[in-house]
């Protein structure tokens, strides 16, 4: 099983700042690395895949990078509507394994 | 516009069962691999179960492999659940997901949930 590592539980950044996300995979999965964003009482919703493409109506100021282990989701110029719970996971192999969430809080 | 809508949560007691089922619209059902992912209160998200377009293919999470089983009825443009020997554990809120497409699973869609509370 690949193992998704979100190392910050929780950021806490100021609106209008930028925000720097990282999420590790226990071995080379590519690009196969996606980022989901959750709000409270709301479902998931899909930002970023093949690790740096925004999803249909995703803003500019997200943006994903990296490849193999190592990966990076930004959010540049903090809106209020962006804090919440950010995921990644990787679909590189059966099972399909999430990071453990990283928390975007004021 | 596409719709997942789940429906079949409760309660139940440890060793019960539950179906769990997922009317989707908005899409060519029959196209498209479905999952089930769950997410335990205050917790992560956690893949369970994936069945492929023509459902002749499934994969499961070690953590339910054996106890839930995946289907889907493409006639009724509706996926399926059955979990059996269910733990306090499995509380959760289960979400049914469609695939971005075939052999890319990651989720471009998903359903509101739907709770499933294990307690005696």
């Amino acid at each position: 099983e690949i193992v998704m590592t979100q190392s910050l539980d929780t950021l806490s950044v100021s609106p209008g700042e930028r925000a720097t996300l990282s999420c590790r995979a226990s071995q080379s999965i590519s690009s196969n690395l996606v980022w989901y964003q959750q709000k409270p009482g709301q479902a998931p919703r899909l930002l970023i895949y093949g690790a740096s493409t925004r999803a249909t109506g995703i803003p500019a100021r997200f943006s994903g990078s990296g490849s193999g282990t190592e990966f990076t989701l930004t959010i540049t110029s903090l809106q209020s509507e962006d804090f919440a719970v950010y995921y990644c996971q990787h679909h590189h192999a059966w099972p399909l394994t999430f990071g453990g969430g990283t928390k975007v809080e004021i | 516009q596409v719709y997942l809508v789940e429906s079949g949560g409760g309660v139940v007691q440890p060793g019960g069962s539950l179906r769990l089922s997922c009317a989707a619209s908005g899409f060519t059902f029959s196209s498209f691999g479905m999952h089930w992912v769950r997410q335990a209160p205050g917790k992560g998200l956690e893949w369970l179960a994936y069945v492929r377009y023509d459902g002749r293919r499934t994969q499961y999470a070690d953590s339910v492999k054996g106890r839930f089983t995946i289907s889907r009825d493409s006639s009724k443009n509706t996926l399926f659940l059955q979990m059996s020997s269910l733990r306090p554990d499995d509380t959760a809120v289960y979400y049914c997901v469609k695939e971005y497409r075939d052999n890319v699973e990651f989720f471009d869609y998903w359903g509101q949930g739907t709770l499933v509370t294990v307690s005696s």
